[in-house]
Formats: C-alpha cells, sequence, structure tokens
C-alpha cells in the first residue's frame, strides 16, 4: 500500500519570501503520479501541481514548483513569492495509474503567510 | 470553480438519521469518486465510480453506500448515522480516457454535523 509522509504540521513565512514544504512516498509502483492540493479556509480543494513520475523534468506552475526526486521518493513544493492568499492548508497526494486510481493523501500541513 | 458541484453544502441532523448527498461531475467526465475528511482520520478515499459502475471501494462503512445514475451525477448515501459520521464529503470527478486522466477536480464538499 503507498504512503504520504508531510512530516512538518505547520509553517509560516512572510510575505514576498520563498517556502518549500516537504513530502515523502513510498511505493513499489512505477507508473505513478504525484499532486499538491491546497486546502484554503473556505475548505475548497484546489489543485495546485502535478507531477508524472515518469518526466524527470520537474513541473512548474508560476510561482509554484516542485523537486521531485524519484529515487528518495520525496516530492517537495516551492512556493516563490509568498502571497496572503497562499494561507492554507497544502496536502500532498499520490495516485497509481491502473491500480485502484484513488488518491492517497498525506495529512497536510498548515502554512501561514504574514503581512 | 472546478465544475463540479455538490448539494447540499451544509447538512445538520440526528443520530440514526439517513442523509443523501449528491454530486455532479465536470461535463465529460465519467469518473466520479468520494472522500471524507475528518480531524482524526484525514483525507480517506470511499468509493469510485466509473460510469455508472462501481470500480474500487475504500475505508467506507456498510452503513454508507453510492450510485452513479446515466446522467453521470452520483450519490453518498449515509444512514444510521453516528457522532463520528460528522465530516466534511468531498466529490471529485476526472476523465478516463481524456486528458489527464488521472487528474481529480474536486467539488466544494458538504459538511455533515451529526449531533
Amino acid at each position: 500500500a503507498q504512503t504520504v509522509t508531510q512530516s512538518q504540521p505547520e509553517m509560516s513565512v512572510q510575505e514576498a519570501e520563498t517556502v518549500t514544504l516537504s513530502c515523502t512516498y513510498d511505493t513499489s509502483e512505477s507508473n505513478y503520479y504525484l499532486f499538491w492540493y491546497k486546502q484554503p479556509p473556505s475548505r475548497q480543494m484546489i489543485l495546485v501541481i502535478r507531477q508524472e513520475a515518469y518526466k524527470q523534468q520537474n513541473a512548474t506552475e508560476n510561482r509554484f514548483s516542485v523537486n521531485f526526486q524519484k529515487a528518495a521518493k520525496s516530492f517537495s513544493l516551492k512556493i516563490s513569492d509568498s502571497q496572503l492568499g497562499d494561507t492554507a492548508m497544502y496536502f500532498c497526494a499520490f495516485f497509481h495509474q491502473g491500480g485502484s486510481e484513488k488518491l492517497v493523501f498525506g495529512k497536510g500541513m498548515k502554512l501561514t503567510v504574514n503581512p | 470553480d472546478s465544475g463540479v458541484t455538490q448539494t447540499p453544502k451544509h447538512l445538520i441532523t440526528a443520530t440514526g438519521q439517513r442523509v443523501t448527498l449528491r454530486c455532479s461531475p465536470r461535463s465529460g467526465d465519467l469518473s466520479v469518486y468520494w472522500y471524507q475528511q475528518s480531524l482524526d482520520q484525514g483525507l480517506q478515499f470511499l468509493i469510485h465510480y466509473y460510469n455508472g459502475e462501481e470500480r474500487a471501494k475504500g475505508n467506507i462503512l456498510e452503513r454508507f453506500s453510492a450510485q452513479q445514475f446515466p446522467d453521470l451525477h452520483s450519490e453518498l448515501n449515509l444512514s444510521s448515522l453516528e457522532l463520528g459520521d460528522s465530516a466534511l464529503y468531498f466529490c471529485a470527478s476526472s476523465n478516463p480516457g481524456g486528458i489527464r486522466t488521472d487528474t481529480q477536480y474536486f467539488g466544494p464538499g458538504t459538511r455533515l454535523t451529526v449531533l
């Protein structure tokens, strides 16, 4: 069974600074995808970024980028130029294509961006 | 806005009662997933339907059931409700066979409170 671990329960950062959220996972599968979802106080689950495991290139979406280390099973999210609207819970998630096709989530990390 | 809709937004009911949560997937999406988010269990996969057929079950109690209708909307039925069933219930959809078949888009959730 796959597991996803987010070891930092909470972090804070100053507006305009850069912050990195860590995530590790465990799997024996080779065909999988990794995601970061954001859950602001509204409780909506919002897709932030997606990484295909077979791609070595790290995904980037505007101010959000990942550092995907497949051998180390590590998938960290970097947020550049942090904004107040980035304050949210962030969840790392694993998806195995061709398996149960469910998302396996980490426990989440609360990020606070301070003015 | 993800394009996934869920009703109702909030539901307050008593122990022992039965409720139905409704989800409409994004236009064209064939897969619907249900997840439960509670404080102690985090985000847990409940069940996955694809084009009307059940594809996978997760940690879904026997008191819970779901179905997906020909128009692809889905309903999650929760019966004999207990205090511990209080949680945020999310529906997500994806489009197997389309672009990014692995990516799930979440609805706004239904907040269930059992008193």
